[in-house]
């Protein structure tokens, strides 16, 4: 049982790159969420799912796509990527917001 | 808009001291409320959930004061390793991701 895993661990990117952060969990969760997190910023949602083949928009998700194909696969894709998208991306799951939000272990991001 | 806010420290305490820090909440529907840990550079893991009775976990102890609403952590006894960011997260019950705030965090420093 791996629990949430994030790929890659750390991504230099020049400006206008896209990219695609990729997330996996093995606990059969329907919820899934992505995060960045900056100092002084605290986590800030981007976008999340309540099962496959639904996703829906958080608090900062311009820039940013997602899918959920799949009950366990929930990848981020930077469209065109830039500097202010320079952070720590964590990926989430829980079988409900009001269970145990487990985490990944982050994917560092630095846009040049 | 500050709908979860925390002292963000750093709290500088000595290792065998009691220490408690709050976390106070905006929105009077907020439903379940819980404390994470988050270290250095890694993710943030649930250090535990916080019950309308209070619940107490080892040298741990969560309390909830809907009147003023607001949670609390108390650390009895504290160790070194519990050094760390704790992130108080609440949870106003929308049935997705964008129904949990996160605090951006106490950062306690425990000293020897």
């Amino acid at each position: 049982n791996a629990g949430v895993t994030q790929t890659p661990k750390f991504q230099v990117l020049k400006t206008g790159q896209s990219m695609t952060l990729q997330c996996a969990q093995d606990m059969n969760h329907e919820y899934m969420s992505w995060y960045r997190q900056d100092p002084g910023m605290g986590l800030r949602l981007i976008h999340y799912s309540v099962g496959a083949g639904i996703t829906d928009q958080g608090e900062v998700p311009n820039g940013y796509n997602v899918s959920r194909s799949t009950t366990e696969d929930f990848p981020l894709r930077l469209l065109s990527a830039a500097p202010s998208q320079t952070s720590v991306y964590f990926c989430a799951s829980s079988y409900s917001t009001a269970d145990t939000q487990y985490f990944g272990p982050g994917t560092r991001l630095t846009v040049l | 808009r500050k709908e979860v806010e925390q002292d963000p420290g750093p709290f500088n305490v000595p290792e065998g001291a009691t220490v408690a820090f709050n976390c106070t909440y905006s929105n009077s529907a907020s439903q379940s409320f819980f404390w994470y840990r988050q270290d250095c550079r890694k993710e943030p893991k649930l250090l535990m959930s916080v019950y309308s009775s209070g619940n107490e976990d080892g040298r741990f102890t969560a309390q909830l004061n809907r009147a003023s609403q607001y949670i609390s952590l108390l650390i009895r006894d504290s160790k070194l390793s519990d050094s760390a960011t704790y992130l108080c997260v609440v949870n106003i019950g929308t049935g997705g991701a964008d129904g949990l705030t996160f605090g951006k965090g106490t950062h306690l420093i425990i000293q020897p």
